[in-house]
């Protein structure tokens, strides 16, 4: 089966604008995540979706942060306006559903490096 | 909310060596437990998962077991390659949502 597809692989802005990662799952993935990886550290969360509704967006910083999935199949996901700390790794994964024994499929990520 | 602890790395062996990397969670209900990798430059991938108490998985040669009366899971190889010099995660994934420990990065000498 294709892989999560995400695009583009690297993306180089400077502080206060703006940048848009987009995220395709593997079909028939109910549930998408975007995760937010800082070097060095573990992955973070920061939304979640069911089909096309938010299930968490509890870490989300919504004063910059937004992310849509609309029709319940891609993704997009926005910063407006970037910070330096921003600078990270957003990777998108998808699962069959939400329990616990989903496992998650990861795609390959976007590095994103604001200056 | 559900915590997870990994060892500091990051780790160095030699091939053919025995790999322990020691993970330690806290955690509420009854999640299930993962062990991801990240080689150089790819997404996260699944290596291999326990469901319930004292389940052990296995995939590649490597093996965790996740034991609930510890709350660790200890990931182990008895035989390391070159290629397996990647990034280790241990994660939870429960009612809060999938929950990573901040990795294990490993690198194997010839």
């Amino acid at each position: 089966e294709a892989g999560v597809a995400q695009s583009p692989r690297y993306k180089i802005i400077e502080k206060r604008q703006s940048v848009a990662f987009w995220c395709n799952p593997i079909s028939g993935h109910a549930t998408l995540y975007w995760y937010q990886q800082i070097l060095g550290q573990g992955p973070k969360l920061l939304i979640q979706f069911q089909n096309n509704g938010v299930v968490d967006d509890s870490q989300l910083p919504k004063d910059r942060f937004s992310a849509e999935r609309l029709k319940g199949v891609d993704s997009t996901l926005k910063i407006q306006p970037a910070k330096l700390e921003d600078s990270a790794v957003y990777l998108c994964a998808s699962s069959l559903d939400s329990s616990y024994n989903s496992p998650l499929h990861f795609g390959n990520g976007t590095r994103l490096t604001v200056t | 909310g559900n915590s997870v602890t990994q060892m500091e790395g990051p780790v160095t062996l030699s091939e053919e060596a025995f790999l322990t990397i020691n993970c330690t969670y806290t955690a509420t209900g009854y999640p299930s437990l993962f062990w991801y990798v990240q080689y150089p430059g790819e997404g996260l991938q699944l290596l291999l998962k326990a469901t319930k108490a004292d389940d052990k998985g296995s995939n590649k040669g490597f093996e965790a077991t996740y034991r609930k009366e510890t709350t660790s899971s200890h990931l182990e190889k008895g035989s390391v390659q070159v290629s397996d010099s990647a990034v280790y995660f241990c994660a939870l994934q429960g009612a809060q949502k999938l929950v990573f420990g901040q990795g294990t990065r490993l690198t194997i000498n010839p």
